[in-house]
């Protein structure tokens, strides 16, 4: 079945380690996004790619770092320099349509927690 | 700036009653509104969307939402609630003013307690 596929699912990470999260999509969409959740915050883009090759910050960028060499991946490294990367993080993908009625379709998330 | 207000933290209703879960949004442009629904430790599934059109618009699980411009709002509304329809809810909103808008902007979500 088409969809979204995120790893790891949970992830411990001591102070000062760069991790990196798996995003990879077979829904053939253009565009991917990455997502950070907090309780409370609802949802703030990290980043986000429409086209391989070619990424954009989001909101909260600062600390992250992505890749998009292939359509159909877009990992997330959450490096040192983020101070609070404790949280739920979420990887979506949408067909890059210039009306932009495409909604959004997630992925099941990856839980990163900082020792 | 394009915003989205959900004014309740959280929503109790009891099993077979209606449900209302209420969203207000401010945009420079037409908007394109979404709703989502969020179960524990997982993704956000998509609901419903309203883009143009009839201002009721009825999506997945029976859930249906209506637009209204005046007030600028588009709340998801359901007939009649189960106890699995227990979650976290989000609207978000996608202004079109630039016409390739691409950014989502979620609202803080409702959570959901549907009581048996």
């Amino acid at each position: 079945d088409g969809g979204i596929t995120q790893s790891p699912k949970y992830l411990f990470r001591k102070e000062g380690q760069n991790v990196t999260l798996s995003c990879e999509q077979n829904l053939n969409h253009d565009a991917m996004y990455w997502y950070r959740q907090d309780p409370g915050q609802g949802l703030r883009l990290i980043y986000y790619s429409q086209i391989v090759n070619d990424f954009q910050k989001g909101d909260i960028a600062e600390g992250y770092s992505v890749s998009r060499e292939k359509k159909e991946s877009f990992p997330l490294t959450v490096t040192s320099a983020q101070k609070n990367p404790t949280a739920f993080y979420l990887c979506a993908s949408s067909i890059a349509r210039q009306d932009g009625t495409g909604e959004l379709f997630f992925g099941e998330g990856s839980r990163l927690t900082v020792l | 700036a394009q915003s989205v207000a959900q004014p309740e933290d959280q929503v109790n209703v009891a099993e077979g009653n209606p449900l209302t879960v209420k969203c207000t949004y401010s945009v420079s442009g037409n908007p394109y509104l979404f709703w989502y629904v969020q179960y524990p430790n997982r993704g956000l599934q998509f609901l419903l969307k309203y883009i143009t059109g009839d201002n009721l618009v009825k999506g997945s699980y029976g859930f249906e939402a209506e637009f209204n411009k005046s007030q600028t709002s588009f709340h998801l509304k359901k007939p009649s609630a189960l106890v699995s329809d227990s979650a976290l809810y989000f609207c978000a909103v996608r202004d079109m003013k630039d016409n390739y808008g691409q950014n989502f902007v979620f609202g803080p979500g409702t959570r959901l307690s549907v009581l048996p």
